[in-house]
């Protein structure tokens, strides 16, 4: 089945220590969203790859990093993750060609120690 | 800047129906997604408006009222699997790429 799949599902991490968050699609969609959830809140959009194309919200902090090597996947980096960026960070794929949805993975949680 | 409004909580009876209500001021504005999610998991999508009107879904509907901002999500013949937190969200568009920005949800509570 066509999914996007989200590794680890829990990660775990100390305070400042680097951690890199992965995503991957065999839907084939041209672009690909990380979004961040904190509890009780809505989805935030942290950025966006419109094919290579990158798109950072003006409000997403620089410790928050991403790259895209191929189609298929898409990595979210913190670089110094501190206690206030424990959340559920969620991807998610759309074709990008007019209005679509978006289909999402099932989340990574990440705990910062 | 974007403001998407709903209520934060509602419940209601197993069989019955209800109605979520969302509002939204925002710009470059494009459509309405509304999105189920269960705690601890992703959102999955319910439902698109992007013209006036009703779009009937099954026990699911959606309205959208572009003029006054205004969209609902109806829940017919509720079930306690219905029990979850239900996100509006408005498709943006932006010179930077189309976006979805999320309201808070609303957290229904179905009881028997």
């Amino acid at each position: 089945d066509a999914m996007v799949i989200q590794n680890p599902r829990y990660q775990v991490t100390q305070f400042g220590k680097p951690v890199t968050l992965s995503c991957s699609q065999t839907l084939n969609h041209n672009v690909m969203y990380w979004y961040q959830q904190k509890s009780s809140q809505a989805p935030k959009l942290l950025f966006h790859y419109y094919d290579k194309d990158f798109n950072n919200e003006a409000d997403t902090p620089d410790n928050f990093q991403s790259r895209r090597p191929n189609t298929s996947f898409c990595f979210l980096d913190i670089r110094s993750p501190g206690l206030g960026d424990a959340a559920m960070y969620l991807c998610a794929t759309s074709s990008g060609t007019g209005d679509n949805e978006q289909f999402f993975g099932p989340g990574t949680r990440l705990t910062v120690l | 800047g974007q403001n998407i409004d709903q209520p934060t909580e509602m419940t209601a009876t197993e069989g019955a129906i209800v109605q979520i209500n969302c509002t939204y001021q925002t710009s470059g504005f494009n459509g309405l997604f509304w999105y189920q999610q269960h705690a601890g998991e992703a959102p999955t999508f319910l439902s698109y408006n992007v013209l006036d009107g009703l779009e009937e879904k099954g026990r699911f509907s959606s309205f959208l009222s572009r003029s006054k901002g205004y969209s609902y999500l109806l829940l017919k013949e509720l079930q306690m699997k219905d029990s979850a937190s239900y996100l509006c969200a408005a498709y943006i568009l932006t010179g930077g790429g189309n976006k979805l920005t999320f309201g808070t949800g609303t957290q229904l509570k179905v009881e028997l």
